[in-house]
């Protein structure tokens, strides 16, 4: 147990629509990165936010923003959903010193139909 | 992007140790390199990490070429449970901590 937690852990849902992906982060960590991984594009970082603020950005689309909350938990808001957005997201969280480790949850699946 | 070059396959036979290596001939002088692995199913999972000595902890240990254009990721037993895609990822010593994953190595362990 990574200490990171997702929720939830399966969506289904279809095409065109909103969904909103949380992630809570090991205890005392600031930072928290989201990524994404697919079968044809591997893992990819997508936003990585420290202590309420974004401090770097990947491939991430429009379509798709992050926010992290006073008490460091974070949301992954995917909208106008497409079948290509299914893939499995990850969270992980670090001390977001250079060089730290990163922690990951155990993710979650997305299926859009 | 930084780059590592590492083989897309290895097996090993169980209970015996695991050399998995790892190229990055373009390494600066202050990125660290890390090794996460991947179980079937699972987040990534950290293993170790390192500058320019070699490391050890519970799970494995890094031993870094002198020259910092390579690196070997040691498992000293294997287990079925070591069974994994293990990546190596280059991350600068500041600004940026994301990983840039490759498509990492598919270990297989034998029984």
């Amino acid at each position: 147990d990574s200490g990171v937690t997702q929720t939830p852990k399966h969506l289904i849902t279809a095409t065109g629509q909103r969904v909103t992906l949380r992630c809570s982060p090991r205890s005392g960590d600031l930072s928290v990165y989201w990524y994404q991984q697919s079968l044809d594009q591997g893992l990819q970082f997508l936003i990585q936010y420290y202590n309420g603020e974004e401090r770097a950005k990947g491939n991430i689309l429009e379509r798709f923003s992050a926010q992290q909350f006073p008490d460091l938990h974070s949301e992954l808001n995917l909208s106008s959903l497409e079948l290509g957005d299914s893939a499995l997201y990850f969270c992980a969280s670090s001390r977001g010193l250079a060089g730290a480790e990163q922690y990951f949850g155990p993710g979650t699946r997305l299926t859009v139909t | 992007d930084a780059k590592t070059t590492q083989p897309n396959s290895m097996e090993s036979n169980e209970e015996e140790p695991v050399h998995l290596p790892c190229n990055h001939s373009t390494i600066s002088g202050t990125d660290y390199i890390h090794w996460y692995r991947q179980l079937p199913s699972q987040g990534p999972e950290y293993v170790i990490h390192g500058l320019t000595s070699n490391v050890n902890n519970r799970m494995a240990s890094l031993a870094i070429a002198e020259d910092r254009k390579s690196s070997t990721l040691i498992l000293h037993r294997a287990t079925l449970r070591d069974a994994a895609v293990y990546y190596c990822i280059r991350t600068p010593n500041f600004g940026n901590e994301k990983l840039t994953f490759g498509t990492g190595t598919r270990l297989t362990i034998i029984p």
